[in-house]
């Protein structure tokens, strides 16, 4: 099964600041990978499909890069209402697969 | 608006079975499949397969090969999850998604809460 590793596992930020969390596979997975984002006691909500397209709806300062074993999500200008845990997802290869998460506490 | 409605909480005792219902409306429900996700409390998200819609066809993570059964009735656009013999560890919130091809996740349902207690 391929493994997902996001770093960090944690990190505090400030409004305004630009965050990058990285979601690394054990494996090559191509382009298969998604980001969703989860807020406490809320379902976890798609924002980025396929490394680096943007789902409907989602705001602009979210963007994702990466292919192969090293993808990134880039969130621009943080907002206080982007505190929450986000998960990278493999679609590549059974089973499918999450990291870990990495939870945004805002300052 | 396209949404998934999942049944209410269970409470259920170890050894016994649990069946959660994922009720599809807005779209064409044999159109996709659904994939089902849990997580269990304070933890991460847990793929643990997916049925297409459109004929049935399923894939299950192999940790729960043999106790879990997905199924969809076409006629009220209702999928539906069975997970068998319940142990403490299967405690968790349990969340349907919809799911085209077995790739992104993009509608979800409101998550159904399992716990599993003598």
């Amino acid at each position: 099964e391929i493994v997902l590793t996001q770093s960090p596992d944690f990190q505090s930020v400030t409004p305004k600041e630009k965050v990058t969390i990285t979601c690394r596979a054990s494996q090559s997975i191509g382009s298969s990978l998604h980001w969703y984002q989860q807020k406490p006691d809320q379902s976890p909500k798609l924002l980025i499909k396929y490394a680096s397209q943007s789902f409907s709806g989602v705001p602009s300062r979210f963007s994702g890069s990466g292919s192969g074993t090293d993808f990134t999500l880039t969130i621009n200008s943080l907002e206080a209402e982007d505190a929450a845990t986000y998960y990278c997802h493999q679609s590549s290869s059974l089973p499918h697969t999450f990291g870990q998460g990495t939870k945004l506490e805002i300052k | 608006q396209v949404q998934l409605v999942q049944s209410g909480a269970e409470v259920k005792k170890p050894g016994a079975s649990v069946k959660v219902s994922c009720k599809a409306s807005g779209y064409t429900f044999t159109s996709y499949g659904i994939s089902w996700v849990r997580q269990a409390p304070g933890q991460g998200l847990e793929w643990m397969g997916w049925i297409s819609a459109y004929n049935g066809n399923t894939n299950y993570a192999q940790k729960l090969q043999g106790r879990v059964t997905m199924t969809t009735d076409t006629s009220t656009s209702t999928a539906y999850m069975e997970l068998r013999s319940l142990r403490s560890d299967d405690t968790a919130v349990y969340y349907c998604a919809r799911d085209q091809v077995l790739a992104f996740m993009d509608v979800w349902g409101q998550g159904t809460t399992v716990t599993v207690s003598s």
